[in-house]
């Protein structure tokens, strides 16, 4: 089965700026999720979207954040404004159906 | 409480030795636990589920203990590859599809 791929592996951006994160190709799942890791710190949830609709988020995920699954196979987390607080490495994951989540290798945010 | 603990490490063993890890997790309505390994500024793998009767995978041997929110892993022998941070996951609460919650992880380094 396809893994989950991500792109861009590392972006820069500004504090302030907008940035889209983007999760691809999407297989026949219907569970995804966006995980983020601040460096030394735990992976934390973010949320989840299921059928096209957020399932459930975090107290981390704010207005500042959100998700879309803009043609039906690519998965997106965009942050509005991004903070210094926001440098993390962003996971996205599919739900295996009680086999765990298998994880995009994940795109390394560093808001300068 | 913390929802899931673990003893950060790091754990720096031999080659060949044998290396025991445990976690607790606070949430008594958890039903699906697993272990995953994670290599640094790389994407949770995982390593394997964890159920009630106990399961082994080669050299690593997983255990859990709902009684006492107790899971355990095992690695037998262990080789200079096992040298990772393994990190305790377990599902929020006993529904489908529910986010999976994170420990920090215990780093283990085998050293030749």
């Amino acid at each position: 089965e396809p893994e989950v791929t991500q792109t861009p592996s590392h972006q820069v951006t500004q504090m302030g700026q907008e940035v889209i994160l983007r999760c691809v190709p999407i297989s026949n799942h219907l569970y995804f999720y966006w995980y983020r890791q601040i460096l030394g710190q735990k992976v934390e949830f973010l949320v989840s979207f299921y059928n096209n609709e957020i399932s459930e988020k975090s107290e981390i995920f704010d207005d500042q954040f959100s998700v879309e699954r803009p043609d039906g196979s690519n998965f997106t987390l965009k942050i509005r404004s991004t903070k210094l607080e926001d440098s993390a490495m962003y996971f996205c994951a599919r739900d295996n159906n009680n086999y765990g989540y298998t994880f995009g290798s994940g795109t390394r945010l560093t808001v300068v | 409480r913390k929802e899931v603990e673990q003893d950060p490490g790091p754990f720096n063993v031999p080659e060949g030795a044998t290396v025991a890890f445990n976690c607790t997790y606070s949430n008594s309505a958890s039903q699906s636990f697993f272990w995953y390994r994670q290599d640094c500024r790389k994407e949770p793998k995982l390593l394997m589920s964890v159920y009630s009767s106990g399961n082994e995978d080669g050299r690593f041997t997983a255990q859990l203990n709902r009684a006492s929110q107790y899971i355990s892993l095992l690695i037998r022998d262990s080789k200079l590859s096992d040298s990772a941070t393994y990190l305790c996951v377990v599902n929020r609460r006993n529904s489908g599809n529910t986010p999976l919650v994170f420990g920090k992880g215990t780093r283990l380094s085998v050293i030749a």
